[in-house]
């Protein structure tokens, strides 16, 4: 069974970097069948898709933070990173990794639990 | 961008009745792009339907999707109790994803 599993810390400060990594298991994050990808959601509010990218590293960026984001992946150690910089209170949300099945039309068919990242001094 | 509307904000029903949620388009979707997605609260969502009418894997034929364009609809047929939850559309297009900000299923 796949499963993902969102580490990084769960408070930032304003103005410094969000780093979280994504550890897929019972899978492998190589296969051609699937992009990865981070979606957030504030609290109480909706989803919003961060980015998207492929085991070959080709990425896909939501516009409204494509300045701010960088998405990467190690096929060694089966994981993808997410990287959000100049952090605002308005960046606090639960972050989620997903799974993209190309074969579904792109389609978030696994998702992490999530993890609540809260950007306060 | 492709923004997604739905609609009702709140539905408020009995177990036992039927759900219809509405997912409007700005402009017009794929079928192929167009998924559901269930969330309740503490949990990630949920895919329920992809390609507007495909039940995703272990998803009860309760559930079903259809149409087309700029107009898509998800119907339960007879809610359950745990079917009381949050319902997303999604749909990609030029590289990008967008979610309807959501239609909230209440027990009435």
């Amino acid at each position: 069974q796949l499963q993902l599993q969102e580490s990084g810390p769960g408070l930032v400060k304003p103005s410094e970097t969000l780093s979280l990594t994504c550890t897929v298991s019972g899978g492998s994050i190589s296969s051609s069948n699937y992009y990865w990808g981070w979606i957030r959601q504030p609290p109480g509010k909706g989803l919003e898709w961060i980015g998207s990218i492929y085991y070959s590293g080709s990425t896909y960026y939501n516009p409204s933070l494509t300045s701010r984001v960088t998405i990467s992946v190690d096929t060694s150690k089966n994981q993808f990173s997410l990287k959000l910089t100049s952090v605002t209170a308005a960046d606090t949300a639960v972050y989620y990794c997903a799974r993209i099945w190309r074969s579904s039309g792109l389609a978030l068919d696994y998702w992490g639990q999530g993890t609540l990242v809260t950007v306060s001094s | 961008e492709i923004v997604l509307t739905q609609s009702p904000g709140t539905l408020s029903l009995s177990p036992g009745e039927r759900a219809t949620l509405s997912c409007r388009a700005s402009q017009s979707v794929s079928s192929s792009y167009l998924a559901w997605y269930q969330q309740k609260p503490g949990q990630a969502p949920r895919l329920l339907i992809y390609g507007a009418s495909s039940r995703a894997t272990g998803i009860p034929d309760r559930f079903s999707g259809s149409g087309s364009g700029t107009d898509f609809t998800l119907t339960i047929s007879r809610l359950e109790p745990e079917d009381f939850a949050v319902y997303y559309c999604q749909q990609y297009g030029s590289s990008l994803f967008t979610f309807g900000p959501g239609t909230k299923v209440n027990i009435k």
